[in-house]
């Protein structure tokens, strides 16, 4: 009831490329799900949320859709950049995250 | 840019020892936060403060731990009996109000216990 499952592992993706994570959910309860950028030796950084009023957010390259009735949510980075390689956390509520996608953004 | 604020960055101790974490939360959060994140693996939430109180914690949070907001600034984990397992990397996080969700972490304190 408590888990946040998040795919893939790892994932490399050319620059200018689409970078997706998904991950799901199972507590119904669970009413916000932010997603969390880390970089080696830093602590996790808010990228950006989504609350399961919206079935989509969108920021700058990065959107959350987001499935209501499938307990499912995703992160898609558009147009990657090698600065975006970096760790990414999928959470729900701000406290139970995902196990973590390390993306590598090849130039 | 107001931070979230963390010491040591590194402590290497023994097993059995007590340590001390500290961390300096933005100065109006209301909200005060430890997780930990074992190499390699998913950030795990210990435990929530608010009000002078423990407000939330994981099954992790047992007997060997407790927090404490001793002034106006400084909010620590203290860690009574290190076990090897306890080797981590320790985030503080805080937040201001209730209903506004976003967590503002440090840069963490990298735990080894030999």
């Amino acid at each position: 009831q408590q888990q946040v499952k998040q795919s893939p592992q790892s994932l490399i993706v050319q620059k200018g490329g689409i970078s997706i994570i998904n991950c799901a959910y199972e507590n119904t309860a669970f009413d916000y799900f932010p997603w969390y950028q880390q970089f080696p030796g830093k602590g996790p950084a808010l990228l950006i949320a989504i609350r399961p009023d919206v079935s989509e957010k969108k920021e700058g390259r990065f959107t959350i859709s987001f499935n209501k009735s499938a307990k499912q949510f995703s992160l898609h980075i558009m147009d990657s950049q090698p600065g975006d390689s970096a760790t990414y956390f999928c959470a729900a509520t701000p406290k139970r995250f995902g196990a973590g996608t390390r993306l590598t953004v090849k130039p | 840019e107001p931070e979230v604020t963390q010491t040591p960055s590194h402590q290497v101790t023994q097993m059995g020892q007590e340590v001390i974490l500290r961390c300096v939360p933005i100065s109006n959060h209301l909200y005060f936060y430890w997780y930990r994140q074992i190499l390699g693996q998913k950030v795990e939430f210990l435990v929530s403060f608010y009000n002078n109180e423990i407000s939330e914690k994981s099954e992790i949070f047992d007997d060997q731990f407790s927090v404490e907001r001793p002034d106006g600034s400084n909010f620590t984990l203290k860690i009574r009996s290190t076990k090897l397992e306890d080797s981590a990397m320790y985030f503080c996080a805080s937040k201001f109000l209730t209903g506004e969700e976003t967590q503002y972490f440090g840069p963490g304190t990298r735990l080894l216990v030999l």
